[in-house]
């Protein structure tokens, strides 16, 4: 998983509450992603951080912001979770040194379920 | 019109015999290109990558890839009942460091 770690790695939650997904890589990479992947829509781009404090949005952006305090930390949260939120969020990594700049490296995953 | 369009299968093939997957892409302004492999239930993993054209090979796995034709393809040799996953391509066109991925093609090797 190059050094990238993602917690929980299972979460059951309730409609309304809200929810932080947390992404810890070790590989001192620039770039941060995260994506979620439901059956039919292969993996979705929610948002992105191209540095500390840096981040812009994705294709799937509604009900979720991110924030990057430290290179190696990049937070997910859900301000309210609602039930077309259940899914399988995955964090990526780029722009490590020695390779090319936009190749991605995943995390293990977080299952959501928002009942 | 998706910008990255794979057939999702199910593609089965014999062991030991060559599994072709197939990926094309609608911007002509794409750079680079990648292959990940993702078993059910886990994260994808990255098999290969390729910006030129022509062959690029890696053990059992060769990408092609067709700019012309805005086509990118992956064949495993000599496939194994391990191989089966789903096989996601993946373009980047280069704005934000970003790569736009299709939907993926399950791959089911048969004994």
């Amino acid at each position: 998983d190059a050094g990238i770690t993602q917690s929980p790695r299972h979460k059951v939650t309730e409609t309304g509450t809200p929810v932080t997904l947390r992404c810890h890589q070790t590989e001192n990479h620039r770039y941060m992603y995260w994506y979620r992947q439901d059956p039919g829509h292969g993996l979705r781009l929610i948002h992105y951080s191209y540095g500390v404090k840096d981040t812009d949005k994705g294709e799937v952006s509604d009900g979720y912001s991110v924030s990057r305090s430290k290179t190696e930390d990049f937070l997910l949260t859900l301000e309210s979770a609602t039930s077309s939120q259940t899914s399988v969020y995955f964090c990526a990594i780029s722009g490590g040194q020695g390779i090319i700049l936009e190749t991605q490296y995943f995390g293990p995953g977080t299952r959501l379920l928002v009942l | 019109q998706k910008e990255v369009e794979q057939n999702s299968g199910p593609l089965s093939v014999p062991e030991g015999a060559i599994a072709s997957l197939n990926c094309t892409y609608s911007d002509r302004g794409s750079q680079s290109f990648f292959w990940y492999r993702q078993y059910s239930g886990k994260s994808p993993e990255l098999i290969m990558f390729i910006y030129s054209n022509g062959d690029k090979e890696d053990g059992r796995f060769t990408a092609q890839l067709n700019k012309a034709s805005q086509y990118v393809s992956l064949l495993i040799r000599d496939s194994q009942p391990s191989d089966s996953a789903t096989y996601l391509c993946a373009v980047f066109t280069g704005g934000g460091n970003k790569l736009t991925f299709g939907t993926g093609t399950q791959l089911k090797v048969e004994l």
